[in-house]
């Protein structure tokens, strides 16, 4: 079965500084991993996706996430964060070829202090 | 394109009552989901739809029910109301590509009370 673990609940970082939001995820075959925003009151936003090729994605916002697949992680990272980045963040698996299921983990709560 | 749109916005039920969630979106996608999200649990699939007339269940199909009758329209049926089922409902919209690549977009989410 396909899992996605989020191990911190919350994450700070002051503005400017580097950010990182850790994702690890578990598929029995080749997964296709998404990154989603949640901006207070609205729904999710996509931010990346990893589907083949180059491990470093580039998304949206200037975030971009590595992709590991001997340590089954793809963390988001982003050199330079904004206060506007502050949002709840989801890491989504999807195993390839296998249909409609996304499993989603349970969000990483982001706070950029100015 | 309004892309995936839901209503209403906010609902307070009590206990036994029942009420469709709508969403609707004009992309012409083949995948609609209903999900529903709790503090600390992410998102978790309700029902899902393949195409028109084509429905299955996801991860928490209970006490929910959905219909797939035109490609743009997936509503959501709770038959009789619980507490539990106080949550943020969102639906998403994909079009079909090879592998399951495809993005999900996300509408706005129905915020639910039950009493």
């Amino acid at each position: 079965a396909q899992s996605v673990a989020q191990p911190e609940d919350q994450v700070n970082v002051a503005e400017g500084n580097p950010l990182t939001v850790k994702c690890t995820y578990s598929v029995s075959g080749n997964p296709y991993l998404f990154w989603y925003v949640q901006y207070p009151n609205r729904g999710l936003q996509f931010l990346l996706k990893y589907i083949t090729g180059d491990n470093l994605v580039k998304g949206s916002y200037g975030f971009e996430a590595e992709f590991n697949k001997s340590q089954t992680s793809f963390h988001l990272k982003k050199p330079s964060a904004l206060v506007s980045d502050s949002a709840l963040y989801f890491c989504a698996v999807r195993e390839h070829n296998y249909g409609q299921n996304f499993v989603f983990g349970p969000g990483t709560r982001l706070s950029v202090l100015p | 394109n309004a892309g995936v749109t839901q209503t209403p916005k906010f609902q307070v039920l009590k206990t036994g009552q029942s009420m469709t969630l709508q969403c609707a979106q004009d992309m012409n996608h083949e995948y609609m989901s209903w999900y529903r999200q709790d503090p600390g649990m992410g998102l978790r699939l309700i029902h899902y739809s393949v195409g028109a007339g084509i429905t299955d269940q996801g991860e928490v199909p209970n006490g929910y029910n959905v219909s797939r009758s035109t490609t743009e329209d997936f509503p959501l049926r709770l038959l009789s109301a619980a507490p539990s089922q106080t949550s943020v409902y969102f639906c998403a919209s994909s079009s079909r590509l090879a592998g399951g690549q495809e993005t999900q977009y996300f509408g706005p989410g129905t915020r639910l009370l039950v009493l």
